[in-house]
């Protein structure tokens, strides 16, 4: 099993819909969690941490149940602009100082 | 907030040549950096742990001889390919964090070896 994944998409959607991506991870001892946005051929830019509280910036919500190991990231009224690859990210996986990246969800947003 | 710098942006090289990247901290001292690979539509693969003052920690199935890291100083890392070949064409993104909960990446180098 990987330490972390993540829905493999690619998911399409219309401009205006609103899209969910998921993630486990299997180490119950990872400390924080990320999902990062890249696009193409660029370096992964953070979006947001999560918590289990729940973070919301914006169109983007993030959250967190450590109990199911889980993350999820909601997109509301997708735009043209959120197309990109969303990478959930776990630190602390491997029981130290150690990032350990999902393979990613394709998020294409139309017209 | 916290800079990674990552240079070159772009090489492109002949098969048996080495490659030079270099990774810094422009804020912050970093006893650890992270050496990723990503090839086209393929998520990050972390290849290699830089540690300051000691060995880098390689994962499983990436060549140290290959890929040799130094970590001089709290602020530099080096990942050398070495007689690189066309399959070692990719993305390379290293990345630094001043504490467990924020981890800031390089601009990443293009590496194309013809």
């Amino acid at each position: 099993r990987k330490e972390v994944e993540q829905d493999p998409g690619p998911f399409n959607v219309p401009e205006g819909a609103t899209v969910a991506f998921n993630c486990t991870y299997s180490n119950s001892a990872s400390q924080s969690f990320f999902w990062y946005r890249q696009d193409c051929r660029k370096e992964p830019k953070l979006l947001m941490s999560v918590y289990s509280s729940g973070n919301e910036d914006g169109r983007f919500t993030a959250q967190l149940n450590r109990a199911s190991q889980y993350i999820s990231l909601l997109i509301r009224d997708s735009k043209l602009s959120d197309s990109a690859t969303y990478l959930c990210v776990v630190n602390g996986a491997a029981g130290g100082f150690k990032t350990i990246f999902g393979a990613g969800t394709r998020l294409f947003v139309k017209a | 907030g916290a800079v990674v710098s990552q240079h070159p942006s772009r090489v492109i090289c002949k098969s048996g040549t080495s490659v030079k990247i270099e990774c810094r901290s422009l804020d912050f001292q970093a006893t650890t950096m992270f050496w990723y690979r990503q090839f086209p539509k393929k998520s990050l693969m972390l290849m290699a742990t830089s540690n300051e003052g000691s060995k880098a920690t390689y994962e499983q199935g990436v060549e140290k001889d290959k890929f040799l890291i130094n970590h001089a100083s709290l602020t530099l890392s080096t990942l050398t390919v070495t007689s690189a070949h066309p399959e070692d064409s990719s993305f390379y993104i290293c990345s630094a964090s001043p504490d467990i909960e924020k981890l800031f990446f390089g601009s990443g180098t293009q590496l194309s070896v013809l």
